[in-house]
């Protein structure tokens, strides 16, 4: 089955405790993007990947990282969290940038 | 001005009405227009993608796009209470490289 997997779905942690929320398609796909959803504010882009190797920021960045070594997997970093950071997050990934998107399930994240 | 507007609603629509929802975007280059349903809590799917001007129709949902006015729009013909959730417009620049989101427009569709 095609599918965008995000782990964990739900997660409530501490204000500066490192932690990486994982994110893989089994669909070969090139483009893959994390945003963030808060309400009013709808879905906002962190960051995306047109390939392995290649990522570059969205619309909202800062205290995020990722990485793309391999096509399959684009974890999301948050190094220090902080309470603005407590947020609804979505994996996506796509043949390329203007196909369908496939999302994750969604992380909801809690930063106390 | 944000780079793709939506009305946020709620639109409110009797069962079996046609809801229209729109959507106006910056980008005069865009090339790729998506309509994405997400409910509560979900994750978005898509219900729609047009690139051409015009219309398109699949099923109760047409999707209607002018470049040259710089809008999309959704059409839902005979709405049913199912069809209430909040409807995201999405637009790729014409740099090709970035797909954004409008903020949704929430409908409710009442019996």
């Amino acid at each position: 089955e095609a599918q965008v997997t995000q782990n964990p779905r739900y997660l409530i942690t501490v204000t500066g405790k490192k932690l990486t929320v994982t994110c893989s398609q089994n669909m070969n796909h090139e483009y893959m993007s994390w945003y963030r959803q808060d309400p009013g504010l709808g879905l906002r882009q962190i960051y995306y990947s047109m390939n392995v190797e290649v990522t570059d920021k969205g619309d909202v960045p800062e205290g995020y990282k990722v990485s793309r070594k391999e096509k399959r997997n684009f974890p999301l970093i948050l190094e220090s969290p902080s309470p603005n950071q407590t947020s609804l997050y979505f994996c996506a990934s796509s043949r390329r940038v203007g196909d369908i998107q496939y999302f994750g399930a969604g992380t909801r994240l809690s930063v106390l | 001005q944000k780079e793709v507007e939506q009305n946020s609603g709620p639109l409110s629509v009797p069962e079996g009405a046609i809801a229209s929802l729109n959507c106006t975007y910056s980008d005069r280059g865009s090339q790729s227009f998506f309509w994405y349903r997400q409910y509560s809590g979900k994750s978005p799917e898509l219900i729609m993608s047009i690139y051409s001007n015009g219309d398109k129709e699949d099923g109760r949902f047409t999707a209607q796009l002018n470049k040259a006015s710089q809008y999309v729009s959704l059409l839902i013909r005979d709405s049913q209470p199912s069809d209430s959730a909040t409807y995201l417009c999405a637009v790729v620049g014409a740099a090709g490289n970035k797909l954004t989101f409008g903020g949704g427009t929430r409908v409710l569709v009442k019996p």
